[in-house]
């Protein structure tokens, strides 16, 4: 079992609509929470970042993150074609020699004007 | 604030030809990260560094691969001889530097390599 699992997609939506976004992750050491936007030959760059579980939003993006079912998400409100890019979502947990991290596969997600 | 560099942007090479990547981390970060990413598939860890010393290698193809960080900067990573596939996108990162609590992870645009 991968430590985050992602549906990998790919997704397509007209522009406007909200798009949600969701990852499982397998372990409960996990406390921190991230979601990354890739746009095509980028690296990916950090979107939302949060610690534990509820709501963090952020303008039209909000990240969900349910600590007792461990699943996270990420809407997008009002998407734009801009958004057109993969998301990853990741996770990590703490050590004092640095935090490991653990990504999902990434969702292509296609914002249609 | 400057991001994390990295450089070439893109390397096309032959199989079993030897091939190097440089990372430039964000100043003041003491944790540096090398992740393959092959098409389709989400970052991989091939190596961590926090300043000189490597803290996991656990998935990096020791035959072939190798990296380092001299005086806890800058990082190189060396893929030799190449393979059909280690064709992937080479990213460099780095973390705040507070280990632990807070910590987000900053990356590059990283190296597009394709071996024929």
């Amino acid at each position: 079992q991968k430590e985050v699992e992602q549906d990998p997609g790919p997704l397509s939506v007209p522009e406007g609509a909200i798009v949600s976004l969701n990852c499982t992750y397998s372990n409960s050491a996990f406390q921190y929470f991230m979601w990354y936007r890739q746009y095509s030959r980028k690296g990916p760059e950090l979107l939302m970042y949060t610690y534990s579980s509820g709501n963090k939003e952020d303008g039209r993006f909000t990240a969900q993150v349910d600590k007792s079912s461990k699943y996270i998400s990420l809407f997008i409100r009002d998407s734009q074609p801009s958004d057109s890019a993969t998301y990853l979502c990741a996770s990590s947990r703490p050590r004092d020699t640095g935090n490991q991290f653990y990504f999902g596969t990434g969702t292509s997600l296609t914002v249609i004007p | 604030e400057a991001g994390v560099a990295q450089s070439p942007r893109y390397k096309i090479i032959e199989k079993r030809q030897s091939v190097a990547f440089w990372c430039n981390p964000i100043s003041g970060h003491a944790t540096l990260y090398w992740y393959q990413q092959i098409l389709g598939q989400g970052p991989k860890l091939l190596i961590q560094f926090q300043n000189n010393g490597v803290v996991d290698d656990s998935q990096l193809p020791k035959d072939r691969f190798s990296a380092e960080r001299l005086k806890g900067v800058d990082s190189t990573l060396k893929i030799q001889p190449a393979k059909l596939e280690d064709s992937a996108v080479y990213l460099c990162a780095s973390s705040s530097p507070r280990a632990g609590a807070n910590e987000k992870l900053f990356f590059g645009s990283g190296t597009q390599l394709s071996v024929l």
